[in-house]
Parts: C-alpha cells; sequence; structure tokens
C-alpha cells in the first residue's frame, strides 16, 4: 500500500516551453501533496504544499507563476514549469499524505533537462 | 525553526559489519523524526519514524534507531551490513505543530566494501 507515482519519469525540452509533471496517490486519498526539489548530490528542498481544493502554499524563493500546482483532486497534483530554463533543470520529487500526522510517502521523481 | 544535521556526507564500512549514521536535531517543539533512503534512481523509501512513543525504533532490513532527547540525536543503525544498503540515507524532522512540513538532513552516503 501507500504508493505514489509521477509521470514522466524523465522530461527533455527546449528553453521557453512549459512542462507539467503529474503526482498520483494510487492507493490513498492524499489530503495533502508536496513538492521538492533537489540538485545532484544535495538535499530534498520543499518547493510547496498543496491541499485538495485550495490554493499551494509556497515557500519562500519559490515563483509561484512559475511554478504552477493544481491539486484537483485527492489522488492527483500537477506541477507545471512554465517557460522553462536551463537552470530548471532537477530532479521533481512529489510526496503525498493522508493529512494531519500522516507519514509522507513520497513519488519516485522526475528528471527535468531543459536545453 | 527544526533543522537537521548528518554528521557524515560518507560512509564505508565492510559487508558484514555494523553501519551507524549520525544524525542530531533541532526543534522548537516536539519533533517526529524519520529515516529515509533513497537508492540510486528510485524514490524515498520510509526505513523508520519516531512520534514520540517509544524511543527505540524498529524499521525496515533490520536498521533501527534511538531517539535520545538530552543528546538530541537520532542516529541509524544496523548490525551486520548488506550489500544492498548502499544507498543514500535522509535524516528527516517534522515539527508537529500543525504542518507537515518536513526538513531534510543533507544525507549520509553509505558504501558498502565486499
Amino acid at each position: 500500500g501507500a504508493v505514489v507515482s509521477q509521470h514522466p519519469s524523465w522530461v527533455i525540452c527546449k528553453s521557453g516551453t512549459s512542462v507539467k509533471i503529474e503526482c498520483r496517490s494510487l492507493d490513498f486519498q492524499a489530503t495533502t501533496m508536496f513538492w521538492y526539489r533537489q540538485f545532484p548530490k544535495q538535499s530534498l528542498m520543499l518547493m510547496a504544499t498543496s491541499n485538495e481544493g485550495s490554493k499551494a502554499t509556497y515557500e519562500q524563493g519559490v515563483e509561484k507563476d512559475k511554478f504552477l500546482i493544481n491539486h484537483a483532486s485527492l489522488t492527483l497534483s500537477t506541477l507545471t514549469v512554465t517557460s522553462a530554463h536551463p537552470e530548471d533543470s532537477s530532479f521533481y520529487i512529489c510526496s503525498a499524505s493522508q493529512g494531519g500526522r500522516e507519514t509522507q510517502y513520497f513519488g519516485p521523481g522526475t528528471r527535468l533537462l531543459v536545453l | 525553526a527544526q533543522s537537521v544535521t548528518q554528521l557524515d556526507s560518507h560512509v564505508s564500512v565492510s559487508e558484514g559489519t555494523p553501519v551507524l549514521l549520525r544524525c542530531n536535531y533541532s526543534s522548537s517543539y516536539s519533533p517526529s523524526l524519520f529515516w529515509y533512503v533513497q537508492h540510486p534512481n528510485k524514490g524515498l523509501q520510509l526505513l523508520l519514524k519516531y512520534t514520540s512513543a517509544a524511543t527505540l525504533v524498529k524499521g525496515i532490513n533490520g536498521f533501527e534507531a534511538e531517539f535520545k532527547k538530552s543528546e538530541t540525536s537520532f542516529h541509524l543503525t544496523k548490525p551486520s551490513a548488506h550489500m544492498s544498503d548502499a544507498a543514500e540515507y535522509f535524516c528527516v524532522v517534522s515539527e508537529n505543530f500543525g504542518n507537515e512540513k518536513l526538513t531534510f538532513g543533507t544525507g549520509t552516503r553509505l558504501t558498502i566494501i565486499p
């Protein structure tokens, strides 16, 4: 149980285009989903927290107009990187929980390369 | 504010010998503490978590960790390392104060020597 999937697993795009990453909780309802970013050989940094049906809460320094997050259902959240640039290249990881103090379960990550 | 310090960026042990990965935390409130493992090109997997119950926490794959409030530590141990334990390990803290925000340590890369 508690499986989280991400799609795509990796994506290459041209600079200036937008990329959408999906995060799904496969066997539980995720009240809250989180998006993290991980640079090579570094730790995970929380980008934003989203509750189903509400606007996402972004961490300081994260541009909300660049990283659009939608959490329209209890099993799906999407992260759209708008007008991507090479510096946006990174490993993006989502996690999902049933809210409160429940454990977060992580997806396998999406590797984004912007050329 | 909460923070986590993983004292070693890289640990190497021989197969069959004990593993010790060190973690110290800082938290203003009663924390929850976690250890996650990340194998290459795979997602993070929860090894174990402490949430104010027993201070010695047993996790999967023979790992365990002990919460020591007086030392603000949550070190991860395993009696006998296996080749499959080679991975990146993250110590994580959450303050349990109405939010689930996790703060990750910088990670410890565990290498197993055959």
